[in-house]
This record gives C-alpha cells, sequence and structure tokens, in this order.
C-alpha cells in the first residue's frame, strides 16, 4: 500500500496568513493526488484533483502544486472558514489511501 | 443537482452484518465509479472499495476482503455496501462517494450526508 504522510499534523494560524501543508507519498503517484476539506459532523469536500487543479466552485486562494512523491497545498489568506481538517488522498493505485489529516486551528 | 442520499443510522451487535445504501441522483449513474470510504470516531479517513455501477465489478480493500461486499441497482441508481463479521472496530461513519471523471482513478467530487454505524453489544 501507498502511505500517506502529512505535515504538520496541527497549525494554528491567523486570518489573512498564508498557509502551506505537505502531503508525500511513500512512492511515485504521478499527479494523482488530491486535497480535501473536512469540517466537523460533515463529509469531506474536493478542493484540489490531480495535484493543482482546482475543483469548480473552489475560491481561487486554494492551490496545490507537486508531482511523484511530493505535494503542497497553499491556502494564500486565510479566512474565518478556512479552519478546518484537509487530507490528501492517492488515487495512483488501489487502495486509494489518505494521509492523516492537517488540523488548522485558529490562532 | 448532483447528489447522494444515505441511508439512516445502524446500531449493529458484534458479528452481526450492516448493509448501507447510497440513491444517486442528477448524473447518468453507470457512467462514474462509486467508492466507498469511512472514518471511525475522531480518526483519519479509510478507503474500503470501488464499484462500477455499470457492469457491477468492484475491488476492495485488501484489508475487508471477505467481509465487504459492494453491489448496485442500476433501476434505482442506488449502491450498496454491506459490511459482515462487525466488530467494535468498525464503528464509524461511512460514505459513499462519487468519481470525479469516468474513471476508476479519480479524486471523489460528490460525498454522501454520511451513515454512522455503531457496532455494540
Amino acid at each position: 500500500d501507498i502511505q500517506m504522510t502529512q505535515s504538520p499534523s496541527s497549525l494554528s494560524a491567523s486570518v489573512g496568513d498564508r498557509v502551506t501543508i505537505t502531503c508525500r507519498a511513500s512512492q511515485s503517484i504521478s499527479n494523482y493526488l488530491s486535497w480535501y476539506q473536512q469540517k466537523p459532523g460533515k463529509a469531506p469536500k474536493l478542493l484540489i484533483y490531480a495535484a493543482s487543479s482546482l475543483q469548480s466552485g473552489v475560491p481561487s486562494r486554494f492551490s496545490g502544486s507537486g508531482s511523484g512523491t511530493d505535494f503542497t497545498l497553499t491556502i494564500s489568506s486565510l479566512q474565518p472558514e478556512d479552519f478546518a481538517t484537509y487530507y490528501c488522498q492517492q488515487s495512483y493505485s488501489t487502495p486509494y489511501t489518505f494521509g492523516q489529516g492537517t488540523k488548522l486551528e485558529i490562532k | 443537482q448532483v447528489q447522494l442520499v444515505q441511508s439512516g443510522a445502524e446500531v449493529k451487535k458484534p458479528g452481526a452484518s450492516v448493509k448501507v445504501s447510497c440513491e444517486a441522483s442528477g448524473y447518468t449513474f453507470t457512467s462514474y465509479y462509486m467508492h466507498w470510504v469511512r472514518q471511525a470516531p475522531g480518526q483519519g479517513l479509510e478507503w474500503l472499495g470501488i464499484i462500477n455501477p455499470s457492469g457491477g465489478s468492484t475491488t476492495y480493500a485488501q484489508k475487508f476482503q471477505g467481509r465487504v461486499t459492494m453491489t448496485r441497482d442500476t433501476s434505482t441508481s442506488t449502491v450498496y455496501m454491506e459490511l459482515s463479521s462487525l466488530r467494535s472496530e468498525d464503528t464509524a461513519v461511512y460514505y459513499c462517494a462519487k468519481s470525479l471523471t469516468m474513471s476508476a482513478p479519480a479524486a471523489f467530487d460528490i460525498w454522501g450526508q454520511g451513515t454512522t454505524v455503531t457496532v455494540a453489544s
């Protein structure tokens, strides 16, 4: 199985901050990498697919980059509604594994 | 609009089985793969498997092989996930999620609201 490792596991930031979350795969996954946002009691929401493509309706302050084994999710200017948990996920090979999550909290 | 509506919460005893449904609407049901993902309380996301609603073919995570069965009913645009030999560690919210594109290796763009399955004696 491909292991997905996110860092950090938690992060405190302020509204307006620029935030970067990283995700590393245990082997190359090309660009088969997605990012999701999850708020408490809700289903995950797709933000980024194919490593850098912005899902329809997602604000442009979210961006993704990377290929192979190293990926990043960047939020250019944090908004109050962005405080949530973020997961990366590979769809290169089954089982389609997720990172352990990064909890983004208000400082 | 595109949506997935799942069946209601379940409480089961250890050793029992549970069957969760996921009804799709707003798109061509047979054109997009459907996945099942679960989330134990306070934990991360875990992929269980995938079904092709067109032909019914499935791929399961090795961890659940022999215990999980995914099926579909094209007449009602519904997919089902049955998990057997339940144990306390199976207590989780179970989600169905639609593939973004018409191929298996894709992101999950639409999710069901989740079904809470509680396993307790």
